[in-house]
């Protein structure tokens, strides 16, 4: 059973409007949880982060939303630029680090000029 | 070197043969983890070491996988009698002390013919 879910395999966006990619998650031990991007033909790269103990984390055009009663996140990229368009994995750990990541399916974003 | 580094990147080996996939992690990352990934999901834990000692190989698919990290630098996974199911893309990722996020190689494209 998948612990992490993303259920929107896909999302469009114009350039210059938000994306909000989506992510819930079973395991109510998780206590970090974390968005991967990735280009075709290389590895994820991290993007950002946030602990359960917060409920909101932001970095430039990127922030992350928690949600713990509802065992969501969400991911809001403002504005969209083309560069943005790739796979975005959301996942989630538990402990005080040096733990392994459960990782969502990946969404497919693409930003259209 | 300045990231993680997988080698080969691409492996075609026979159904019955064996195989070992190499990685090399950020230099003074203690942790280092092993990832699977199929078409089209995220990638999904196999094993992971802190140091040269394995924390966790409850991933692993069964006893023709193996891991190890005797110095607590270069990992190899191996695969022993391979078979076309083991055909993946096998990411490897490092960690320094204290962290949750992980950096991933560029990863190694198995295919088992």
């Amino acid at each position: 059973d998948q612990q992490v879910k993303q259920n929107s395999p896909s999302l469009s966006v114009q350039e210059g409007r938000i994306s909000i990619l989506n992510c819930d998650y079973t395991n109510s031990m998780f206590d970090y949880f974390l968005w991967y991007k990735k280009y075709p033909a290389e590895g994820p790269t991290f993007l950002i982060s946030i602990s359960s103990i917060k409920d909101k984390n932001e970095d430039g055009r990127f922030t992350v939303f928690l949600n713990k009663s509802a065992k969501h996140l969400s991911l809001h990229i403002v504005p969209s630029q083309p560069g943005d368009s790739a796979v975005y994995f959301c996942a989630a750990s538990w402990g005080s680090g040096n733990t392994p990541l459960v990782f969502g399916k990946g969404t497919r974003l693409s930003v259209i000029a | 070197g300045a990231g993680v580094s997988q080698s080969p990147r691409y492996k075609v080996t026979k159904r019955g043969q064996d195989v070992a996939l190499r990685c090399d992690p950020i230099s003074g990352h203690v942790s280092l983890y092993w990832y699977r990934q199929a078409l089209g999901q995220g990638p999904e834990f196999l094993t992971y070491f802190n140091y040269e000692a394995q924390q966790d190989k409850s991933g692993l698919p069964n006893d023709r996988f193996s891991a190890e990290r005797p110095e607590g630098s270069i990992s190899t996974l191996t695969i022993q009698r391979t078979e076309q199911r083991d055909s993946a893309m096998y990411r490897c990722a490092s960690s320094p002390a204290g962290y949750t996020e992980a950096f991933f190689g560029q990863g190694t494209r198995l295919t088992v013919v």
